[in-house]
């Protein structure tokens, strides 16, 4: 089954450089979730996406902006990047109104910010 | 404030001995409880939830309101068992985000 993907796998940055990150969810699911995890720590919740439409925000910086498009793939549009961005990002597709509602993650990308 | 308590960082057992990874949470709704794993070098992996009551790679985990628990128990631990292991709750009337607790990493020595 298709799973959830995430593109770049691995992204080397300077700091103050701009990064984008690409998340496809699984076919037909509608919501798109954005995690950050920072080296040795547990993930934590950036924003989230319901048809199109931001649903949710958690700790997420200014410098950072997101999207779902009509393709339902979204991107996490990351500037002026910080030291402290280098983590762990993941992406996660569910179907919301399903019996399920269980979160796919994808692979992740790993951000390491110089 | 909602959070997810995993208070063992590394928990080390022998093969073929029980396994209890132990999560606490606090939330003044009903939430939905999670257990996500996550191998060397892979991605997170739902390995169950709470409404299932199901058992999968031999693990099961039993809400307990009354403790705020969800605590993950294995009878018998195998080597392939060791991994992150993360608890997680989601508040469906919040956008059904998961809040992670810090994960427990089980490590199964032969």
């Amino acid at each position: 089954a298709a799973g959830v993907i995430q593109s770049p796998r691995h992204l080397i940055k300077e700091k103050r450089e701009t990064a984008t990150l690409k998340c496809y969810p699984i076919p037909r699911h509608d919501t798109v979730y954005w995690y950050q995890q920072g080296p040795g720590q547990d993930p934590q919740f950036l924003i989230s996406f319901y048809e199109k439409m931001q649903s949710d925000k958690g700790s997420i910086p200014d410098r950072f902006s997101a999207q779902q498009f009509s393709d339902y793939h979204s991107e996490l549009n990351m500037s002026s990047l910080e030291l402290g961005d280098s983590a762990l990002y993941f992406c996660a597709s569910s179907l919301v109104g399903s019996t399920e509602g269980t979160q796919y993650f994808g692979p992740g990308t790993r951000l390491l910010v110089l | 404030a909602q959070r997810v308590t995993q208070p063992e960082k590394l928990l080390s057992v022998f093969k073929g001995a029980p396994v209890e990874l132990k999560c606490n949470y606090s939330y003044s709704g009903s939430p939905e409880l999670f257990w996500y794993v996550q191998y060397s070098r892979q991605r997170l992996q739902l390995l169950l939830r709470h409404i299932s009551r199901e058992s999968i790679k031999g693990f099961t985990a039993d809400l307990n309101k009354g403790e705020t628990s969800f605590h993950l128990k294995k009878p018998f631990a195998q080597e392939e068992d060791s991994a992150m292991y993360y608890c997680a709750l989601s508040a469906y009337n919040q956008g059904g985000k998961l809040i992670f607790g810090q994960g427990t990493e089980l490590s199964v020595k032969p």
